[in-house]
This record gives structure tokens, C-alpha cells and sequence, in this order.
């Protein structure tokens, strides 16, 4: 079974600054995808960046990347240019590829990690 | 276009009560899961539902659970009766047909039980 592991319950950034979210996973499978949710609070989870395990490439989407070292079975987040709606919780998620043959859609979850922005 | 949405947002019953929460998810989406998460806990999935059918309950904790979805549309998670470990945030997530690649989950914005 894929388990998924987030070491800092809490982390804070002060806004404009730069901020990384570890997750660390642990699969026998090849073929996966790794996510990022953020829940501002009292808000819906949101998807925030993906990343699929056959690529090569880190994942970016705008502030948002992904230093992604798949031999180590790393997946960390940074957050550039920090900002107070930035605040939420982070969930790292794992999903096997179904298209690779993987019969397991559910989106397996590490505890979080709850980050605050200080203006 | 609508989200997910949950109801009731929050819930506090007593223990041997019972409590059913509702999840209506995005139109057109085939696929529905139900989450949970207990306090300082991951989240962890329950059951997945394609339409109507359960495709996957591998997850629900016990028979005390009963998830329906009726008529491919809305589902329903029963609790009967409700213990106190049964506390927790239960989120739902919809997303489309699998035939259409890669889907992403969106997710409701939860319902959170407190059993006393």
C-alpha cells in the first residue's frame, strides 16, 4: 500500500518570501501521480499542481513548483513570493496511473501541513 | 458551473444517534468518493462510486457506514448508529468519465461530525 508523509504540521513564511512543503511517498508501483491541495479554511480543497511520475520535468504553475526526485521518493512544494491568501492547509496526494494499468483511483493523503503567511 | 456541495456543513449528534450526509456532486461528473478525516489525521478515502454502483468500499471503516447514490446523481452517507470515533470532517469529491484521460478530484467543502 502507498503511504504518503508530510513531516512539518506547521509552517510559516513571511509574505513576499519564499517557502518549501516536504512530502515524502512511498510506492513499488512506476507509473503515479503526486498532487498538491491547498484548504484555505473553511474552504473547499483545492488542486494546486500536479505531477506525473514518468516526467522528468518539475511541475510549475505560476509561484507554485515542484522540486520532484522520484529515486528519492521526495515531493516538496515551493511557494515563491509568498501571500497572505497563500495561508491554508497543504495536503500531499498520491494516485496510481490508471492508464497504466493501476486499478486504484483513490487519492491516497498525507496528514497536511497548515501554513501561515505573516504580513 | 457548480461545485460540489455538502450538506449539512456541520453536525453534532449524540452517540447512538444516527446522521446521513448528503453530497451532490458537479453535473455530468460519473465519478463520486466520499473522504474522511479525524482529527490530526490524513484524509482517508471511504467508497468510490461509479453512477450508481459501488465501485470501490474498501475504505468504510465498518458496517455502521451506508453509502448510497441514487440514480447516478447525489449520494448519501449514512451513520447508524454513530459512535464517537466517528468524529471527523467527511469530504466529497466528484470528477468526470475516465475515458476523458487524465480527471482531476474536486472536492466539496465538507461536513464535519461531532459525535458526543
Amino acid at each position: 500500500a502507498q503511504t504518503v508523509t508530510q513531516s512539518q504540521p506547521e509552517m510559516s513564511v513571511q509574505e513576499a518570501e519564499t517557502v518549501t512543503l516536504s512530502c515524502t511517498y512511498d510506492t513499488s508501483e512506476s507509473d503515479y501521480y503526486l498532487f498538491w491541495y491547498k484548504q484555505p479554511p473553511s474552504r473547499q480543497m483545492i488542486l494546486v499542481i500536479r505531477q506525473e511520475a514518468y516526467k522528468q520535468q518539475n511541475a510549475t504553475e505560476n509561484r507554485f513548483s515542484v522540486n520532484f526526485q522520484k529515486a528519492a521518493k521526495s515531493f516538496s512544494l515551493k511557494i515563491s513570493d509568498s501571500q497572505l491568501g497563500d495561508a491554508a492547509m497543504y495536503f500531499c496526494a498520491y494516485r496510481s496511473d490508471l492508464n497504466s494499468g493501476g486499478s486504484n483511483y483513490k487519492l491516497t493523503f498525507g496528514k497536511g501541513t497548515l501554513l501561515t503567511v505573516n504580513p | 458551473e457548480a461545485g460540489v456541495t455538502q450538506f449539512p456543513s456541520h453536525s453534532v449528534i449524540e452517540k447512538g444517534q444516527t446522521v446521513t450526509l448528503r453530497c451532490d456532486p458537479i453535473s455530468g461528473h460519473d465519478n463520486l468518493y466520499w473522504y474522511r478525516r479525524v482529527m490530526g489525521k490524513e484524509i482517508k478515502f471511504l467508497l468510490h462510486f461509479v453512477k450508481e454502483s459501488k465501485q470501490d468500499e474498501s475504505g468504510m471503516p465498518n458496517n455502521r457506514f451506508l453509502a448510497e447514490r441514487t440514480g447516478g446523481t447525489y449520494s448519501t452517507l449514512k451513520v447508524q448508529p454513530a459512535e464517537l470515533e466517528d468524529s471527523g470532517v467527511y469530504f466529497c469529491a466528484s470528477s468526470p468519465a475516465w475515458d476523458r484521460g487524465f480527471y482531476e478530484q474536486y472536492f466539496g467543502p465538507g461536513t464535519r461530525l461531532t459525535v458526543t
